[in-house]
């Protein structure tokens, strides 16, 4: 158990629907991150908060957005949904925005677009 | 674009023997290298990680060689144990710390 919490496990939606999928981070863990690992595919780093400020961008489709909280667990938001949006959603968290060994990724999210 | 590759997905490997996976990057810019293990619904965990100053790391079974005139880097594992049947995943990051994945490579290792 990595301490990373993200909900749903699964999900099933169809296109054109919005879905959000939760993360909460490991207990101290200031920085979090999405990734998505669609088939066949590594993961694909979407974006990074750090104590609730946005810290880094990758490749996220516009109809994606992220934000953490006060309470620094973060939410993906995903809307107008496409077959191809159909992946493995997994968040990580860290103690600080640096040092990439130690991030710690939950379980992940398997979102399906029908 | 795939700046990080891993060419070989899957390997099967026999108990005791040498297992080796291989990966290649081409962003010059990447300066810390890492391996990432995945069982079957988990998420990935890093295994081992090894900086662009060194070109070996180890750390009991598993060893990461660095070769960055090549942009190559591998990681052996001996002896190989069935509990490293896994799906391992090659990444590196340059100074923006941000993670770039290859697909992955699916190790079995026969009884």
């Amino acid at each position: 158990d990595s301490g990373v919490t993200q909900t749903p496990k699964h999900l099933i939606t169809a296109t054109g629907q919005r879905v959000t999928l939760r993360c909460s981070p490991r207990s101290g863990d200031l920085s979090v991150y999405w990734y998505q690992q669609s088939l066949d595919q590594g993961l694909q780093f979407l974006i990074q908060y750090y104590n609730g400020e946005e810290r880094a961008k990758g490749n996220i489709l516009e109809r994606f957005s992220a934000q953490q909280f006060p309470d620094l667990h973060s939410e993906l938001n995903l809307s107008s949904l496409e077959l191809g949006d159909s992946a493995l959603y997994f968040c990580a968290s860290s103690p600080i925005a640096a040092a990439p060994d130690t991030i710690y990724f939950g379980e992940g999210s398997w979102l399906t677009v029908v | 674009d795939q700046q990080v590759k891993q060419n070989s997905p899957s390997l099967s490997v026999q108990e005791g023997r040498i297992s080796i996976l291989n990966c290649d990057y081409t962003n010059s810019m990447f300066d810390y290298f890492l391996w990432y293990k995945k069982y079957p619904a988990e998420g990935p965990t890093f295994l081992i990680s090894i900086s662009s100053i060194k070109d070996k790391n180890e750390d009991g079974r598993f060893t990461v060689f660095l070769n960055k005139s090549a942009k190559h880097l591998s990681l052996h594992i001996v002896p190989s144990q069935p509990g490293d049947s896994a799906v391992y995943f090659c990444a590196a990051s340059g100074s923006d710390y941000k993670l770039s994945f290859g697909a992955g490579t699916t190790v079995t290792v026969r009884a």
